[in-house]
């Protein structure tokens, strides 16, 4: 069974510090791992992905991703918050069989304070 | 090209009325998905299409709903006798091809019924 848990469903930083956006995984298959962002009445946006290459993921926007097969987390981090990074976060594993092959987490509501 | 289109945007009814869904894949994808996202949940698969094989339908949840998708592009989700519970967000996603391929997300459909 495939599943994926956003540990926070809301996180608030202020700007210029760090974020860590947490999600942990559970497959019975090799997933591919994707980190989605969601602005107010905008659609989904890809912000990057881990498919088996290398453990740590650069995305857009100055974030990324560390894949650990050993705690089942794919973590998505940034060094520096900036206003515009105010958005819902969605974890999602993709496995390579079936129709209904994307799982998406309940999502993470990111907050920055100026 | 163009992203993922759906229309409308907004669209408010009342119960029992039967609301129709467009969406507009980007030009070559040959995977088409239709996912609900309900507050504070994550996105819940409906329907798939691939092809012109014949649609995944294991995530619609009644009979009420149901999909086409014409000439293997636009597609069309209808809900009939709408109920108060089927108010949420409606996401269209395409891709190139379903397996290890990123899904390209539309804007989305906002259903409120009254």
């Amino acid at each position: 069974a495939q599943s994926v848990t956003q540990l926070d469903s809301h996180v608030s930083v202020s700007e210029g510090t760090p974020v860590l956006l947490r999600c942990n995984y559970s497959s019975s298959y090799s997933p591919s791992l994707f980190w989605y962002v969601q602005h107010p009445n905008k659609g989904l946006q890809l912000l990057l992905k881990y498919t088996s290459a290398a453990t740590l993921v650069k995305g857009i926007n100055g974030f990324e991703a560390e894949f650990k097969k050993s705690e089942t987390s794919f973590h998505l981090t940034k060094p520096s918050a900036h206003m515009s990074d105010a958005a819902e976060y969605f974890c999602v594993v993709m496995i390579q069989t079936g129709a209904n092959n994307l799982f998406f987490g309940t999502g993470t509501r990111l907050t920055v304070i100026p | 090209g163009a992203g993922v289109s759906q229309s409308p945007s907004n669209k408010v009814t009342e119960k029992g009325k039967d609301v129709e869904l467009r969406c507009d894949p980007i030009s070559g994808h040959t995977a088409l998905y239709w996912y609900r996202q309900s507050l504070g949940q994550g996105l819940e698969f409906l329907i798939y299409f691939q092809g012109n094989s014949a649609p995944d339908k294991s995530g619609l949840p009644s009979d009420r709903f149901s999909a086409e998708r014409t000439g293997g592009s636009v597609s069309t989700l209808t809900i009939q006798r709408t109920q108060q519970e089927d108010s949420a967000v409606y996401l269209c996603a395409s891709s190139q091809r379903r397996l290890a391929n990123e899904q390209y997300f539309g804007p989305g459909t906002r259903l409120t019924v009254t």
